[in-house]
């Protein structure tokens, strides 16, 4: 069974620019979670969305949002990039949505705004 | 608001070395707590998990019991390996309903031979 694949693995953004990053769940999983990973701040919520409904967001400013299509996969997007938001951003998939299910994380794409 | 606090890393250990990396957590309720690894390149893997107080979680020879009195999740193992170099994360999970993991900064390990 393939694993969280996200894509692309890298990029490199300038300020002022818009990216989209993609997820592609493990088969059969409804729930896709987003989380960015600095040194700073650490591992940070993004949010969650199960069946195409966006089901908690975490504190970060509205330049983020996602979505989720029909098949679970999941795309991020951010807005007027920032300097700051130079990060891993790891998508983690799970068969349910709840507190106690087992996420399956991505290995993630390095963004990296110029 | 809920946050998990880790020991500093790195922590560098010879093989066959026990280790501890303590973690401790502030939340209301009773959340539930984790353990994920991070391997060099690579997202983070579920290690071991536990969802009531006194709980232990058990996986590869690590394990961790929820301590509510001290509101702690240390991880331990009683022998490491080379292989077991890596990121450790500890993580609380509020039982709300709502899939929000709060991580703590993680805590590298450095095993040598």
């Amino acid at each position: 069974k393939a694993g969280v694949t996200q894509t692309p693995r890298y990029l490199i953004k300038t300020r002022g620019q818009q990216v989209t990053l993609s997820c592609s769940p493990i088969s059969g999983h409804r729930s896709v979670s987003w989380y960015q990973q600095t040194p700073g701040q650490g591992l940070q919520f993004l949010f969650e969305y199960f069946s195409e409904t966006q089901r908690n967001k975490g504190n970060f400013p509205g330049r983020f949002s996602g979505r989720q299509f029909s098949n679970s996969r999941s795309e991020m997007n951010v807005s007027t990039l920032e300097l700051g938001d130079s990060a891993l951003y790891l998508c983690a998939s799970s068969l349910d949505s709840g507190a106690n299910e087992k996420l399956f994380f991505g290995s993630g794409t390095q963004l990296s705004v110029l | 608001g809920n946050s998990v606090t880790q020991m500093e890393g790195p922590v560098t250990l010879s093989e066959e070395a026990f280790l501890t990396i303590n973690c401790t957590y502030t939340a209301t309720g009773y959340p539930s707590l984790f353990w994920y690894v991070q391997y060099p390149g690579e997202g983070l893997q579920l290690l071991l998990k536990a969802t009531k107080a006194d709980d232990k979680g058990s996986n590869k020879g690590f394990e961790a019991t929820y301590r509510k009195e001290t509101t702690s999740f240390h991880l331990e193992k009683g022998s490491v390996q080379v292989s077991d170099s890596a990121v450790y994360f500890c993580a609380l999970s509020q039982n709300t309903g709502f899939q929000k993991l709060v991580f703590g900064t993680g805590t590298r390990l450095l095993v040598s031979p």
